[in-house]
């Protein structure tokens, strides 16, 4: 079984600033995939960055970059340059095999300008 | 290309009635999934089809149902509905269900905007 672990409720930063939101995460597979989704007040989950087990260098996508660290079982995201249309809910989930993709109970983040 | 689009939007219902929602994948892909989202549980998955045919299933009642058709467009089902049921259910697609043909890889699930079904 997998489980995701997103321990910071919600989160305050300034536009124009960098945020990490925190995600570790635990399974006994060696073959897993690790995703982020971002959910805005409209309700719809928006896939942003995915990382494999196998994949040696860190996922980036635009200004979203995984810092992907296996022996610590953490994959965290990092926001750069934060935008006020990045204020959202954001979920770290994971997969491995042909199992279901366990969600964290995700991070709000707040941007002000 | 058009993405994962979920009927209806919007709906409510009260207790004992019952309703279907409707989930249609981003073409080409043969997967669906279902979640149910709340603010006290959370994600938490409903089921998986491929094909046609239930992967998986999550720890839900018998209330709830589903199915797939053989364009890949899912409905789900839930029958007596109970105050509990209120949510927002969400339907996901990808090409193929988990691990790609490597096994070093995971598809990517793609998201619908949701049904958010009111219990009354």
């Amino acid at each position: 079984a997998q489980k995701i672990t997103q321990t910071q409720p919600g989160m305050f930063v300034q536009e124009k600033e960098a945020v990490t939101l925190d995600c570790t995460y635990d399974t006994s597979d060696q073959s897993y995939g690790l995703f982020w989704y971002k959910q805005p007040s409209s309700g719809e989950m928006i896939f942003l960055i995915y990382q494999g087990s196998y994949d040696e260098q860190n996922a980036t996508e635009g200004r979203y970059s995984l810092n992907f660290q296996k022996a610590r079982k953490s994959a965290n995201l990092v926001i750069s340059a934060s935008q006020l249309g990045d204020s959202a809910m954001y979920f770290c989930a994971m997969r491995a095999g042909y199992s279901t993709l366990t969600f964290g109970k995700g991070t709000m983040l707040l941007v002000s300008p | 290309k058009a993405g994962v689009t979920q009927t209806p939007r919007y709906l409510i219902k009260t207790r004992g009635q019952q309703v279907t929602l409707s989930c249609s994948p981003i073409s080409g892909h043969r997967s669906v999934s279902w979640y149910q989202q709340t603010p006290g549980q959370g994600l938490q998955f409903l089921f998986e089809y491929f094909s046609e045919t239930q992967r998986n299933k999550g720890n839900f009642p018998g209330r709830f149902s589903g199915r797939q058709f053989s364009n890949s467009r899912s409905e789900m089902n839930v029958s007596t509905l109970e105050l509990g049921d209120s949510a927002l259910y969400l339907c996901a697609s990808s090409s193929t269900p988990g691990q790609g043909t490597s096994g070093t890889y995971q598809e990517t699930q793609y998201f619908g905007p949701g049904t958010r079904l009111l219990v009354l």
